[in-house]
């Protein structure tokens, strides 16, 4: 079955640095991945999305990357921000395309 | 758009009672998603609609559990004889009609079983 792991449950940094978040997955191999966002007591919010035909992706401070042979995604926040400090969870459509398999996210904390 | 929203966002239940959740789906959004989440897991797939028919349901969903979509709008999940492992975050989300791509997701209802 599809299994996706992020490596850091936690990520401490100082506000200004870029953080770096890793997702990897495997037995599977996904047409997009995504990353959302979850604040504490609320659901998911989506962020980015990206394919399997594009190796980068970005949207404002926010840099994704794609590597299907390593089966890796890295999610990038550049100059953060105590704002930015949340739980980031990646994400796999199942192969059926009816459901998202999430990873179990982590929780990044910018400290100013 | 007013987004996904669920009702209650709170419920407290003594072990055994039956609890019913709703929740209100964006208005064009054919597909609908239920899942569930544990304290440092990410949210779990419990079952999806497609208009009013429930086309998939995870083994997570026990016979304990239902799950309704009615004339293709809201949506509920009802647990019954609920026991002290079913308390969760119950998360629900929707999409358009269309692949499982972005799924936008309401606030959540916790569920603390006593």
């Amino acid at each position: 079955s599809q299994k996706i792991e992020q490596n850091s449950e936690a990520l401490n940094i100082q506000e200004g640095k870029t953080a770096t978040l890793t997702c990897n997955y495997t037995n599977y191999s996904p047409a997009y991945l995504q990353w959302y966002r979850q604040d504490p007591g609320r659901g998911p919010v989506f962020l980015l999305l990206i394919r399997e035909n594009e190796k980068e992706k970005r949207k404002e401070r926010l840099k994704v990357t794609f590597d299907t042979t390593l089966k890796q995604s890295l999610f990038h926040i550049t100059a953060s921000q105590p704002a930015d400090s949340a739980t980031y969870l990646c994400a796999l459509v199942n192969q059926a395309g009816t459901a998202l398999i999430f990873g179990k996210g982590t929780t990044l904390s910018v400290s100013s | 758009d007013t987004g996904v929203s669920q009702d209650p966002r709170h419920k407290i239940t003594k072990r055994g009672q039956n609890v019913t959740f709703r929740c209100d789906p964006i208005s064009e959004h054919n597909r609908l998603y239920w899942y569930r989440q544990t304290l440092g897991q990410g949210p779990e797939f419990l079952t999806y609609f497609q208009n009013e028919a429930q086309l998939e349901k995870s083994r997570l969903l026990s016979d304990r559990f239902s799950a309704e979509r009615p004339k293709g709008s809201f949506s509920t999940l009802e647990i019954q004889r609920t026991e002290q492992g079913d308390s969760a975050m119950y998360l629900c989300a929707s999409s358009p009609d269309r692949a499982a791509d972005t799924q936008y997701f309401g606030p959540g209802t916790r569920l603390t079983v006593l």
